[in-house]
């Protein structure tokens, strides 16, 4: 089975500074697609980032980086130059060949001015 | 693209009534999913569909629940009859491929008194 772990139930970041929100996984699987989503308090889930257990270089989209640790089982999640609209819910998940995302449970990031 | 679109936003009922909610997948996406998230379970998959066939309802909590994709384009869950313990934030996503992120809708806010 898999298993997504964030171990940081909330992280503070002042405006304009990087921070790197924790996910480790585990699985058996050789193949498998790792996901950042962000939840802001209006309660939608928006994708920001996706690793393939395949892919070599570190997945970027704009201020998002994935730390891709593959040896570690480790997937963070860097914001880089973090803006007052990044306050949301942070939530890691892993897809295998079943096609079922195990998201963990999240970390909760305050940005302040 | 209008995304994923979830009707209704909020429900309230009541004990025993049954309750209906629906999704309409990206255009050209093949999977369709059902989640439910909880503070108490977080995010959990209900079933997920290709082409339109359920694949796996193993998350479906119990035979209250019933899920059907009549066509490409419209996914029903329905709960019949419901229980307070329904009481949950219900999501529709889509994907165009095996293993690729999911697009989320808004969520359906269910409560059941």
């Amino acid at each position: 089975a898999q298993k997504i772990t964030q171990t940081q139930p909330g992280m503070f970041v002042q405006e304009k500074e990087a921070v790197t929100l924790d996910c480790t996984y585990d699985t058996s699987d050789q193949s498998y697609g790792l996901f950042w989503y962000k939840q802001p308090s209006s309660g939608e889930m928006i994708f920001l980032i996706y690793q393939g257990s395949y892919d070599e270089q570190n997945a970027t989209e704009g201020r998002y980086s994935l730390n891709f640790q593959k040896a570690r089982k480790s997937a963070n999640l860097v914001i880089s130059a973090s803006q007052l609209g990044d306050s949301a819910m942070y939530f890691c998940a892993i897809i295998t060949g079943f096609q079922k995302l195990v998201f963990g449970t999240g970390t909760r990031l305050l940005v302040s001015p | 693209d209008a995304g994923v679109i979830q009707s209704p936003r909020h429900e309230v009922t009541e004990m025993g009534q049954e309750v209906t909610l629906r999704c309409k997948p990206i255009s050209g996406h093949d999977y369709l999913f059902w989640y439910r998230q909880t503070m108490m379970r977080g995010l959990e998959l209900l079933i997920y569909f290709n082409n339109n066939v359920p694949i796996d309802d193993s998350g479906m909590p119990e035979d209250r629940f019933s899920a059907k994709m009549p066509n490409a384009s419209f996914s029903t869950l329905k709960i019949q009859p419901s229980e307070p313990r329904d009481s949950a934030v219900y999501f529709c996503a889509s994907s165009p491929e095996t293993g690729k992120e999911q697009y989320f809708g808004p969520g359906t806010r269910l409560t059941v008194t």
